[in-house]
């Protein structure tokens, strides 16, 4: 079954803190995206993984093959970072999401 | 470009009423998806549909039905509305199979609010 997991739920932080988010999938992956889900609803694309690692801004994602398992980094937090944030598996044809873990920064 | 249409943004169906979700977009994308999103869970996959004509079952596809005729446009029809199908309905898309290129971003609509009561 294809299947993708996240952690944690929910995160609260203190503004300037490093976040961490966890995703980890099932076999057959052959690519893995994060998004970024805003309470208005709205979904954007922030990365996309098949291997190594990628940054953007204070944005950092990494991918392990072997481990079958993905980071999400946010380096310097802010309150404007509060977001749901999904990682999806690509299996073969289909995207498949994670349940999103919901952050929340504090000033 | 416009990306990723859906319409309507919301709508209210009584139970037992039909309608179709639109979703069009403009980048010649193969790849298209319908997902469903209920209040505080994650995104379900209903159908998807690799290219004009092909579409496929996600992991919620009951009550629902879709079609590619064209490149553009990949419908969502709900023939018998039920009230477990209130839901955000979000229509996303993508260029190629990820491997193919560097990066692929997924493209999203901005979804669509139904209740059926």
């Amino acid at each position: 079954k294809n299947e993708v997991e996240q952690s944690p739920q929910n995160l609260t932080a203190q503004e300037g803190e490093f976040i961490t988010i966890n995703c980890s999938y099932s076999v057959g992956i052959s690519a893995l995206h994060w998004l970024q889900q805003h309470p208005g609803g709205g979904i954007v694309s922030l990365f996309m993984l098949s291997s190594g690692k990628k940054k953007h801004g204070r944005l950092i994602a990494t991918i392990n093959i072997q481990e079958k398992h993905s980071s999400l980094h946010i380096t310097a937090s802010h309150p404007r970072d509060s977001a749901v944030y999904i990682c999806a598996g690509q299996f073969t044809d289909k995207l498949i999401f994670g349940t999103g873990t919901r952050l929340q920064v504090f000033p | 470009n416009a990306g990723v249409t859906q319409t309507p943004k919301f709508r209210i169906l009584k139970i037992g009423q039909s309608m179709t979700l639109q979703c069009t977009q403009d980048m010649n994308h193969n790849y298209m998806y319908w997902y469903r999103q209920d209040p505080g869970m994650g995104l379900k996959l209903i159908y998807y549909s690799v290219g004009a004509g092909i579409t496929d079952k996600g992991e919620v596809p009951n009550g629902y039905n879709v079609s590619r005729s064209t490149t553009e446009d990949f419908p969502l029809r709900l023939e018998l509305a039920a009230p477990s199908q209130t839901s955000v309905y979000f229509c996303a898309s993508l260029p190629v199979f990820a491997a193919l290129v560097i990066y692929s971003p997924l493209h999203f609509g901005n979804g669509t609010r139904l209740t059926v009561t």
